[in-house]
Formats: C-alpha cells, sequence, structure tokens
C-alpha cells in the first residue's frame, strides 16, 4: 500500500531563506505524488505533482520539487521564503488501493516564516 | 469560475444528533471525494462518486456514515447519531476527470463538526 511520511511537524525559517519541507514515500508501484498547500480556514489548494513526466517539478509560488527514486524522496523547496508561505503543507500520493485517484496524505508540515 | 463549496462552515451537534454535511461541487466535475481531517492530522478519504454513482465507500468509519450523490452534481454526507470521536473537518473535493491516478483535486473549504 502507498504512503507518505513528512518528516517535521513544524518548521521555522527567516524570510528570505531557504524553505525545505521533506516527504518520503512508500510505494510498491511507481507512484505519483503531490504537495497541497493549506491556509488557514480555507481547503487544500495544490502546489504541485509528480506524474512521471520529469523528476524536477516546477509548482506555483515558486515552489518547486524534485523526485528521487533512489531515496523514496520527494521533498519540496523553495529558495526564498516570503511570509505570506506560512502555512501547512502535505505531501500525498495517489494510487492507493481501490480509487485510483484516492489520496493518501502525510500529517503535515507546518511553515512559520518569521522576520 | 465558481470553487467547491460548502456548507455550513462550522456545525455543533449533541452527542446522539443526526448531521447533513452539504458540498457542490465545481459545475461539471465527474469526480466528488470526501475527506475526514482530525486536529493535527492530514486528511482521510471517506469516499469516492463518480457523477451518481459511489463507486468507493472504503473509508467510511462505520454505518453511521452515509454519503449520497442523486443527480451527479451535489453531494451530502450525513453522520447519525453522532459521537464526539466524529469531530473532524470534512473536506470536499472535485475533479473534472473519471478518477485517473494524476488528476488534480480542488478542495472545499471544509465544514467543522465539533460534537459535545
Amino acid at each position: 500500500a502507498q504512503s507518505v511520511t513528512q518528516l517535521g511537524s513544524h518548521v521555522s525559517v527567516s524570510e528570505g531563506a531557504l524553505v525545505l519541507l521533506r516527504c518520503n514515500y512508500s510505494s510498491s508501484v511507481p507512484p505519483y505524488l503531490f504537495w497541497y498547500v493549506q491556509y488557514p480556514n480555507q481547503g487544500l489548494q495544490l502546489l504541485l505533482k509528480y506524474t512521471s513526466a520529469a523528476t524536477l517539478v516546477k509548482g506555483i509560488n515558486g515552489f518547486e520539487a524534485e523526485f528521487k527514486k533512489s531515496e523514496t524522496s520527494f521533498h519540496l523547496t523553495k529558495p526564498s521564503a516570503h511570509m505570506s508561505d506560512a502555512a501547512e503543507y502535505f505531501c500525498a500520493v495517489s494510487g492507493a488501493t481501490g480509487t485510483a485517484s484516492k489520496l493518501t496524505f502525510g500529517t503535515g508540515t507546518r511553515l512559520q516564516v518569521t522576520l | 469560475g465558481a470553487g467547491v463549496s460548502q456548507s455550513p462552515r462550522y456545525k455543533v451537534a449533541k452527542r446522539g444528533q443526526d448531521v447533513a454535511l452539504r458540498c457542490d461541487p465545481i459545475s461539471g466535475h465527474v469526480s466528488l471525494f470526501w475527506y475526514q481531517q482530525a486536529l493535527g492530522q492530514g486528511p482521510e478519504f471517506l469516499t469516492y462518486f463518480q457523477n451518481e454513482a459511489q463507486l468507493d465507500k472504503s473509508g467510511l468509519p462505520s454505518d453511521r456514515f452515509f454519503a449520497e450523490r442523486p443527480e451527479g452534481s451535489v453531494s451530502t454526507l450525513k453522520i447519525q447519531r453522532t459521537q464526539q470521536e466524529d469531530s473532524a473537518v470534512y473536506l470536499c473535493a472535485s475533479s473534472p476527470t473519471s478518477g485517473g491516478f494524476t488528476d488534480t483535486q480542488y478542495f472545499g473549504p471544509g465544514t467543522r463538526l465539533t460534537v459535545l
């Protein structure tokens, strides 16, 4: 069965610093991986997704993620954090048993951005 | 265009009451999902509809949970005889296609259910 693990429930960075949010996956088949962001009192919004077309995936708001099969990782990065990036970030994998597009989420990482 | 909307946004119920949560997906979207998000956790899958057909209800935690989408658009998640452990945010998501591995799901803002 597919699953994802997010290391670090809270990450704090200074404005302008590199953002690195970690996600490792477990899958017996090639995974399809997603990063979603959740702002307070809002629904989840897709940042980017890996569909096997390219290992480096660029998303919205300057975020990108690199699929590394050898490390079973799909870490999310942004070169320079902005105050508006403060939110909860979820890594997810699709293709669990049953419905192909059903998403299995990690427990989330709350990103804090300080001045 | 309009996104996914959910109502009510907040619901407080006494233990044992029945509740109904509504989801209005993006117009024309074929797929509709319900997820449950407990405090401090990631969303967990409850059920999936393709048009009006409920194709996957493997995530429903008990027979107190029931979902429907009778005309293939609006969906309702009903919880009977609510328990405190049902307290969570219930998220609805829709997708324009019929359930592929790489489909993007568009989420609503959720309904926060508190059972006292």
